[in-house]
């Protein structure tokens, strides 16, 4: 049971655009929502977290807005750099420590 | 460099035969995560440990067993191995494992064959 899923496998985005990469929940005692970028042969990095309390959180070109009435929570970069092509991994937490990742989206920058 | 680091970086052995990947937590990090990402699946939580104990359980098979040491190095044991059991293994530590970020280790990438 996929409890975060990442319904888009690939996303590929013009340079200087906006990327927006979704992510879908099913388990509502989710608190903390983390987004991770990960590249070929490294470990992910973490990017940007939000509580379940607020419902956007930025930094710098990194946005993640949280729905918690429709279980979905998104990331936006803007403006999108070639740097910024990876797999972007959301992940939730609850209570616990344990989290629970989606299974990434793999975003293309074109230059 | 997130300051966790992960020995070996990649590891090739036989079916049925056992080894030991080891991580080195950030320092000041009391909690340690173990993840395996296997091709096409995302990161699969195997086990938790926090200042030497053994604190959550993911989907970890019987034949892999953790530990961590009073130095809060960890060690992932895998036995018996399998041909599906080739992976990437990730280590990742936080704090106090109380809701926070986690930071993650570069991986070992297993290939059993």
């Amino acid at each position: 049971d996929q409890q975060v899923k990442q319904n888009s496998p690939s996303l590929s985005v013009q340079e200087g655009r906006i990327s927006i990469l979704n992510c879908d929940y099913t388990n509502s005692m989710f608190d903390y929502f983390l987004w991770y970028k990960k590249y070929p042969a490294e470990g992910p990095t973490f990017l940007i977290s939000i509580s379940s309390i607020k419902d956007k959180n930025e930094d710098g070109r990194f946005t993640v807005f949280l729905n918690k009435s429709a279980k979905h929570l998104s990331l936006h970069i803007v403006p999108s750099q070639p740097g910024d092509s990876a797999v972007y991994f959301c992940a939730a937490l609850f209570g616990n420590e344990k989290l629970t990742f989606g299974t990434g989206t793999r975003l293309t920058i074109i230059p | 460099d997130s300051g966790v680091t992960q020995t070996p970086k990649h590891l090739i052995t036989a079916t049925g035969q056992r080894v030991t990947l080891r991580c080195s937590p950030r320092s000041g990090d009391l909690s340690v995560y173990w993840y395996q990402q296997s091709l096409d699946q995302g990161l699969q939580f195997l086990i938790q440990y926090y200042n030497g104990e053994e604190r959550a359980k993911g989907n970890i098979l019987e034949r892999f067993s953790a530990q961590q040491f009073p130095d809060l190095h960890s060690e992932l044991n895998l036995s018996s191995l399998e041909l599906g059991d080739s992976a990437l293994y990730f280590c990742a530590s936080s704090k106090s494992g109380q809701g926070e970020t986690q930071y993650f280790g570069p991986g070992t990438r297993l290939l059993v064959l």
